[in-house]
């Protein structure tokens, strides 16, 4: 597509559910990033990809939280057991991955209410 | 956690009015970059700089970076009411190929 594409655009589940958050980033950009984002806040790093692999998950807040990039294009962010603490929204971002962090090119973002 | 502070917090002047806005950050970094998000919207970047740059412009954008002070600053000239958002400087540390964000200016342009 032309630019990233996030599902679902909201989502609203009750403590304890399991969720899962998708990102279709732009064809053919290899590094892949998801933030979170709290109201009145700026973003906060969550995991990185390039290619099939997280080259740094160390935003990652616990073991609740999980994501994948099996073919190294969609990615899914996945939170266990969610906690009314874990609602904020959800921004993935995709770029060439060439050289150092250039332009990243953001979807609009999941907004997750846990109630 | 986040690395960058930003400055002012909020800034709300008239329009064609000149912005400035203000980043500071603690470590080395390879790159600084400026992003500007509209209410409930994605982040759009902006303009890049790199750490051997001392100023860019893009447009009514100048960026300057003052790597000694670990500071960078955003200027807007002759703002326009489609200028309000909020404004995000992200930074990309020497080892590091992330960037982390400040906590943002929220900017009005008043008609």
């Amino acid at each position: 597509g032309a630019g990233v594409s996030q599902t679902p655009s909201n989502k609203v589940t009750e403590k304890g559910k399991y969720v899962e958050l998708r990102c279709d980033p732009i064809s053919g950009h290899t590094a892949l990033y998801w933030y979170r984002q709290s109201l009145g806040q700026g973003p906060e790093f969550l995991i990185y990809f390039q290619g099939t692999g997280a080259a740094d998950d160390s935003g990652l807040p616990n073991d609740r939280f999980f994501a994948v990039r099996p073919e190294g294009s969609v990615s899914t962010l996945k939170i266990q057991r969610t906690e009314r603490g874990d609602s904020a929204v959800y921004l993935c971002a995709s770029s060439t991955g060439l050289g150092d962090t250039g332009e990243l090119f953001f979807g609009e973002g999941s907004r997750l209410t846990v109630l | 956690s986040q690395q960058g502070e930003e400055d002012p917090q909020a800034l709300s002047i008239q329009e064609g009015e000149n912005a400035t806005m203000n980043c500071s950050y603690k470590t080395s970094i390879n790159n600084l970059q400026w992003y500007r998000q509209n209410s409930g919207r994605g982040l759009v970047h902006l303009i890049l700089i790199r750490s051997n740059e001392r100023e860019k412009h893009s447009g009514r954008l100048r960026v300057t970076l003052d790597t000694s002070k670990k500071s960078s600053s955003l200027l807007i000239t002759a703002s326009r009411a489609a200028d309000t958002a909020s404004y995000f400087c992200a930074t990309e540390f020497q080892g590091a190929q992330k960037l982390v964000f400040g906590q943002g200016t929220r900017l009005t342009i008043n008609p």
